[in-house]
């Protein structure tokens, strides 16, 4: 059974601050991992996406990915409180074509 | 920006009906995907569709459901003898090859 698990928050941040959210994942041969934003009642937006250990930035956001230990992050800098929204971890294995989620985290950012 | 686009917003259909959702996704991409997020959920592969069958899917994805691409611009779910259940947002998406998926802005399906 692959399992992406996320901690479902809410995560509370001022605004200004960095938020972190993390997500892991069971399948080793998971291969892309992507974050989206859902607002509530909306579809999934995609964030960003990254395929190699490392770090990738774009803009304020921050992807960190560590397959050894089949982790995920996202950072959010100088969080707004148009950044409040649930954020989704999702990822692909290498044969498969779906998108497998987590349950997301709600993150919200106070002014 | 191309997008992806389902109709209708909102179905409404008593329990045993039948219910077809359409979706027209982004004219060059080649893959498509049905996802359910019931509410309060996690959003929930379905299928995914390439090259006119069926490329994966998952045990939701049972005798009640199917796809269908009955020309070269939509893309349909069928579900059913539909349950109460089945009351939960659909979305669909599509992608270029194995690329981020682009979603819908969903159906939402009230079975009654």
């Amino acid at each position: 059974q692959k399992e992406v698990e996320q901690n479902s928050g809410p995560l509370s941040v001022p605004e200004g601050a960095i938020a972190s959210l993390n997500c892991t994942y069971s399948d080793r041969g998971s291969q892309s991992f992507f974050w989206y934003r859902q607002y509530s009642g909306k579809s999934p937006e995609l964030i960003m996406f990254i395929y190699s250990n490392g770090d990738k930035e774009d803009g304020r956001f921050t992807a960190q990915l560590n397959k050894a230990s089949q982790y995920v992050s996202l950072l959010i800098r100088d969080s707004q409180p148009s950044d409040s929204a649930t954020y989704l971890c999702a990822v692909r294995n290498q044969a498969g074509t779906a998108l497998i989620f987590g349950k997301g985290t709600t993150l919200s950012v106070s002014s | 920006e191309p997008e992806v686009t389902q109709t209708p917003s909102h179905q409404v259909t008593q329990m045993g009906q039948e219910v077809i959702l359409r979706c027209v996704p982004i004219s060059n991409h080649l893959y498509f995907y049905w996802y359910r997020q019931i509410l309060g959920q996690k959003v929930e592969f379905l299928v995914s569709f390439y090259n006119n069958e069926i490329s994966e899917k998952s045990e939701i994805f049972d005798d009640q459901f199917s796809v269908e691409r009955p020309d070269g611009s939509n893309f349909t779910l069928k579900i059913r003898s539909t349950k109460l259940e089945d009351s939960a947002m659909y979305f669909c998406a599509s992608s270029e090859d194995r690329s981020p998926l682009h979603f819908g802005n969903g159906t939402r399906l009230t079975v009654t």
